[in-house]
């Protein structure tokens, strides 16, 4: 069965660099779009970016300059790096399978604290 | 950025009886090849979101026909017909047809 599971760091200093790594099953990455959507006490639900089948990328604008989405095809997972981190940034973020997400990680919890 | 706008911000519902969530759109949702791209999720209680409708009107799968979606270019209706207590948490409209993809506030339901 389809399974997407993101692991990550709990706790991440201001300034340091946010990644996480998704790890999928069930569904070949080359096949569904791969996209990264997170949630924060002051903005709700963001979608961040995502990945295409083929392996090219498309990004939030208002993440751009800090965001890198990628992938290891041959280990079924999937990256979210995120650059420049502020206490905002602080949240619950999410892998989830094809453009409408129609299926979902747990999610991981990111404090941003120094 | 489109913005989408949920209304209302809750609703109380008795069990069996229906509700219904709006949402519009600060822009037309329907794209040249005929596709409304709006979607609608669920995020029960410590959980993720899940899929319920896509493309307006369509049911995701394993979702039950008590759910509909309904709609216009930019105002749109999540119908839940004989709400059942799973049925409780945050619901979210969402668009997908401009980057960046963007979703409501959420509009949460409980049961009285």
């Amino acid at each position: 069965q389809v399974q997407l599971k993101e692991t990550g760091p709990g706790l991440v200093q201001p300034t340091q660099t946010l990644s996480i790594t998704c790890t999928v099953s069930g569904f070949s990455l080359t096949s569904y779009y791969m996209q990264w959507v997170r949630q924060t006490p002051g903005k709700g639900l963001e979608w961040m970016g995502f990945i295409r089948s083929g392996g090219s990328t498309e990004y939030n604008s208002e993440f751009k300059s800090r965001l890198s989405i990628s992938r290891d095809t041959s280990k079924n997972q999937v990256f979210l790096k995120m650059n420049s981190l502020k206490t905002e940034d602080t949240g619950v973020y999410y892998c989830a399978r094809d453009r409408a997400g129609d299926y979902w990680g747990q999610g991981v919890m990111v404090t941003v604290s120094s | 950025d489109i913005v989408m706008t949920q209304a209302p911000l809750s609703v109380s519902v008795t069990p069996g009886e229906s509700a219904s969530i709006s949402c519009r759109s600060s822009k037309s949702l329907l794209h040249s090849n005929g596709i409304t791209y709006v979607y609608w999720y669920l995020q029960k209680p410590g959980k993720s979101p899940q899929l319920l409708i896509y493309r307006m009107s369509n049911l995701a799968s394993g979702v039950p026909d008590r759910f509909s979606g309904s709609g216009s270019e930019t105002d749109f209706t999540l119908k839940i017909s004989r709400v059942e207590a799973e049925d409780v948490g945050i619901y979210y409209c969402g668009q997908l047809l401009e980057n960046p993809w963007t979703f409501g506030g959420g509009t949460k339901l409980e049961l009285k």
